[in-house]
């Protein structure tokens, strides 16, 4: 059974950093790129950052550049995103998502909510 | 960046009949679409790649269509677990960008 799981988010002031990590299970990981992807309160999807599969090639949203960054550990089938100098319009509910074969968001976890606020 | 525009941006529709959701792109993005059905407190679920391949799973009323700037996503006969957000995205080019959503609420 496939199992995409993120953790970390929380409540964090305006300024402050938080890390979220994404663990996936019962797939191919290292093969295939891996995305963020954010809806914040009573918005859309935003696509946030994606990362290859080997790690090698990243890509990311101007409103976070600078600010986050993404990483991956193929031997744990891990997910990562540093999130630094946070601010009140990062309160969101971020998604991890996995690339298929034809494109991306084969599969997607539940998603971890991260809130800043003062 | 590729803008996508998605129309309407609320569609009402009776049980049983049929859903036609449109997505706009500011420029080509060839087949590079695809359709994402969101419901609320659930991960969004994957229903179509490449504008027109159905993902594993996904019932044969669900059908896209279209290249280049103007893709449409059909639904059939709508069943109740169908009302839901539906989202395109595009991933001809970076920054992949994800449409503002058309909601299909029950008539």
């Amino acid at each position: 059974e496939v199992q995409v799981l993120e953790s970390g988010g929380g409540l964090v002031q305006p300024g402050g950093s938080l890390r979220l990590s994404c663990a996936a299970s019962g797939l191919t990981f290292s093969t295939y790129g891996m995305s963020w992807v954010r809806q914040a309160p009573g918005k859309g999807l935003e696509w946030v950052f994606s990362i290859s599969g080997s790690g090698g090639s990243t890509h990311y949203a101007d409103s976070v550049k600078g600010r986050f960054t993404i990483s991956r550990d193929n031997s744990k089938k891990s997910l990562y995103l540093q999130m630094n100098s946070l601010r009140v319009e990062d309160t969101a509910l971020y998604y991890c998502a996995k690339d298929g074969d034809l494109g991306p968001g084969e599969y997607w976890g539940q998603g971890t909510l991260v809130t800043v606020s003062s | 960046e590729i803008v996508m525009t998605q129309s309407p941006a609320t569609l009402s529709v009776s049980p049983g009949e049929r859903a036609t959701l449109s997505c706009r792109a500011s420029q080509s993005v060839s087949s590079n679409l695809a359709w994402f059905q969101h419901k609320p407190g659930q991960a969004p679920r994957l229903l179509i790649s490449g504008a027109s391949t159905r993902a594993t799973g996904i019932p044969a009323r669900f059908s896209g269509s279209g290249s280049g700037t103007d893709f449409t996503l059909t639904i059939n006969s709508l069943q109740s677990e169908d009302f839901a957000v539906y989202y395109c995205q595009q991933y001809n080019n970076w920054p992949r960008t994800f449409g503002q959503g058309t909601k299909v609420e029950i008539k």
